[in-house]
């Protein structure tokens, strides 16, 4: 079964405009992480932010956010002001801490593209 | 700095060839892990390992070895038994225990001809 689905395979966002990818994971742990990637064409991974489980509160990190719904098991991540940089691939990722052994899984991603 | 290095970034070899990724931590990290990455595709395990000496299969290890003599070092054989090498293959690092991000090394691309 999918551990993490990203259901946007692309996505186009204007300058400037924010935008929100999509991301729903799947997990009987109560302890686990969830974050997100940038990849841009040179294949880096490039962390951008994490959210655990029993945070309270949504991550933020500057003009990222990841809006965290824990009954719905969804953490979609918000760019503001989408830049021309910010145009590339998106990872959203999740460790497990109790059945997982601490190995991150991913979904298979969305690609974003910022138009001028 | 501290960070993973991958080499090379760029690897050609004939059908046929063993070939071994290289992958290197100083991080103090106590596990690493290896993924291949297809094109347009997400990040698939391959191997991982939390402690010296002792690795585990992910979820696609058929064609693939790893050793973990070193804390800092979780080197990957593509060997022939892999059918389709050709990929993107990427090496991480985290802390044990901990469920924060894991640290990516630059990638290796290889291409088998």
């Amino acid at each position: 079964a999918q551990k993490i689905t990203q259901t946007q395979p692309g996505m186009f966002v204007q300058e400037k405009e924010a935008v929100t990818l999509d991301c729903t994971y799947d997990t009987s742990d109560q302890s686990y992480g969830l974050f997100w990637y940038k990849q841009p064409s040179s294949g880096e991974m490039i962390f951008l932010i994490y959210q655990g489980s029993y945070d309270e509160q949504n991550a933020t990190e500057g003009r990222y956010s990841l809006n965290f719904q824990k009954a719905r098991k969804s953490a979609n991540l918000v760019i503001s002001a989408s830049q021309l940089g910010d145009s590339a691939m998106y990872f959203c990722a999740m460790r497990e801490g109790d059945t997982g052994g601490f190995k991150t899984i991913f979904g298979a991603g969305t690609r974003l593209f910022v138009k001028a | 700095d501290g960070g993973i290095t991958q080499s090379p970034k760029y690897l050609f070899r004939k059908e046929g060839q063993n070939v071994t990724l290289s992958c290197e931590q100083n991080l103090n990290h106590d596990a690493m892990y290896w993924y291949r990455q297809d094109p347009g595709q997400g990040l698939r395990l391959i191997y991982y390992s939390q402690i010296v000496n002792d690795f585990q299969k992910g979820d696609i290890a058929e064609g693939y070895s790893v050793s973990r003599e070193k804390k800092e070092s979780f080197p990957l054989t593509v060997t022939s038994a892999q059918k389709n090498p050709t990929a993107f293959y990427l090496c991480a690092s985290s802390p044990v225990g901990s469920l924060t991000e894991a640290f990516f090394g630059q990638g290796t691309r290889l291409t088998v001809v």
